[in-house]
């Protein structure tokens, strides 16, 4: 079964700063996609970025981008000039083929102004 | 253009009730997806639904059921509430084989 890692339960960055959120997953499968959400507290889940396996270039979404390991099985959010509305949680999640979205326990980020 | 929307927000229910959640999907969508997210974890897969049919489910009893219709809408039903089930409800929609899926905001379930 597949596994989705977010080992820092909290983090906290400076408004204008940039911050990198981590990432770790376990698979067997070859052919799969990464996601990055995003759960304000009005809870409504919001895809922020995604990544093709098949695919080097890593994904960037204006000031978010990512930076995915195939071989480690890591998959970090790098988020630039931080804003205070980037302040939520942050779930990394995992689809393969069968196509359900299997998710981290999150990680929540407050941005200091 | 609508996205996904839940209903209702929020629910109070007592322990043995059923209960019944509705979504409906982004417009254009045809898959609908069910999630249980407990308080301080992240969301856990119930089941999905293509073409009015249940085609996988993830690990919750059968107490846990749903339906899909013609419109793409959906239900999600839950029979013999447990305390445990208190969570938030999360619906998302997206277009088969496609693998983004879209979120509605949740429906709240206490269960007393």
């Amino acid at each position: 079964a597949q596994t989705v890692t977010q080992s820092q339960p909290e983090m906290s960055v400076q408004e204008a700063e940039t911050v990198t959120l981590s990432c770790t997953y376990d698979t067997s499968e070859s052919d799969y996609y990464l996601f990055w959400y995003k759960q304000p507290p009005s809870r409504q889940m919001i895809l922020v970025i995604r990544q093709e396996a098949y695919k080097q270039q890593n994904a960037t979404e204006n000031r978010f981008s990512v930076n995915f390991q195939k071989a480690a099985k890591s998959f970090s959010l790098k988020i630039s000039d931080s804003q205070l509305g980037d302040a939520a949680m942050y779930f990394c999640a995992y689809a393969g083929g069968s196509e359900k979205l299997v998710f981290g326990k999150g990680m929540k980020l407050t941005v200091n102004p | 253009d609508a996205g996904v929307t839940q209903s209702p927000t929020h629910l109070i229910k007592t322990r043995g009730q059923q209960v019944t959640l509705r979504c409906s999907p982004k417009s254009g969508h045809d898959t609908v997806s069910w999630y249980q997210q407990a308080l301080g974890q992240g969301p856990q897969f119930i089941f999905q639904y293509y073409e009015e049919e249940e085609r996988q489910r993830g690990n919750f009893p059968d107490r846990f059921s749903g339906h899909q219709f013609p419109n793409y809408s959906s239900e999600l039903n839950v029979n013999a509430l447990l305390l445990g089930d208190s969570a938030l409800y999360l619906c998302a929609s997206s277009l088969d084989r496609i693998y983004e899926q879209y979120f509605g905001p949740g429906t709240r379930l206490t269960v007393t």
